[in-house]
């Protein structure tokens, strides 16, 4: 299993800012992902993070908004960028089991509330 | 009408009882299975895996898989306090391919 570090645990931003969060995992992996988990709903991929390429967004994600960056295969970045009220959610870093994703594994995630 | 049906509760339970949670879905390619446990203000962990149908065990926890009704169970037997959490089911169309996931339910046990 892969022990994944995220960072920052929380935040309260104000609406108009930017907010990266760190994903850190104890070993390489291949497939590394960022979801939203919003109240009441269900896990909602944002995108793929692509070492060394850009990230490739689900439908309803660009890149402007929430820009990523994989510079190797143990470390990511999720900017959300010019934060409104409804960007408030849960941010989590998930990583595959090898080229297996129906065995992920999770971060602690990122909550994030913007005022 | 959503690929993955789960209402999220919450189930409230007393100690010691028979847990049953439940999915429904509509993509009938759907052939793996699998749930994921959420405690609060914690990232979700896979408890249990399964490809195709039937059952599979592991402890007080039982993975049912019926393809015919695209329906799928997670029992938890003799449930604990340490229970209490949120219960995520997800499927995917194969190994290598996003899960869906659905909305979650929300357990408490109570003492």
């Amino acid at each position: 299993s892969a022990v994944i570090s995220q960072k920052p645990s929380r935040d309260i931003c104000q609406r108009g800012t930017s907010l990266t969060i760190q994903c850190q995992v104890d070993s390489q992996v291949t497939m590394m992902f960022w979801y939203r988990q919003q109240p009441g709903q269900s896990l909602t991929l944002i995108a793929t993070a692509n070492q060394g390429s850009e990230a490739t967004y689900e439908s309803g994600f660009v890149i402007d908004k929430f820009p990523i960056s994989r510079p190797n295969l143990t470390f990511s970045t999720l900017t959300v960028s010019n934060m409104s009220p409804e960007d408030s959610s849960i941010y989590l870093c998930s990583v595959g089991s090898g080229m297996r994703v129906t065995e992920a594994f999770f971060g602690q995630g990122t909550r994030l509330t913007v005022v | 009408q959503k690929e993955v049906e789960q209402d999220p509760g919450p189930l409230s339970v007393p100690e010691g009882a028979i847990v049953s949670l439940n999915c429904t879905y509509s993509n009938s390619a759907f052939q793996y299975f699998m749930w994921y446990r959420q405690y609060s203000r914690k990232g979700p962990e896979l408890l249990m895996y399964t490809y195709s149908s039937g059952n599979k065990e592991d402890g007080r926890f039982t993975a049912q898989v019926d393809k015919s009704s695209k329906y799928i169970s997670l029992f938890i037997r003799d449930s604990q306090p340490s229970d209490s959490a949120t219960y995520l089911c997800a499927m995917s169309v194969g190994g290598s391919y996003i899960p869906t996931f659905g909305r979650g339910t929300s357990l408490i046990v109570h003492p």
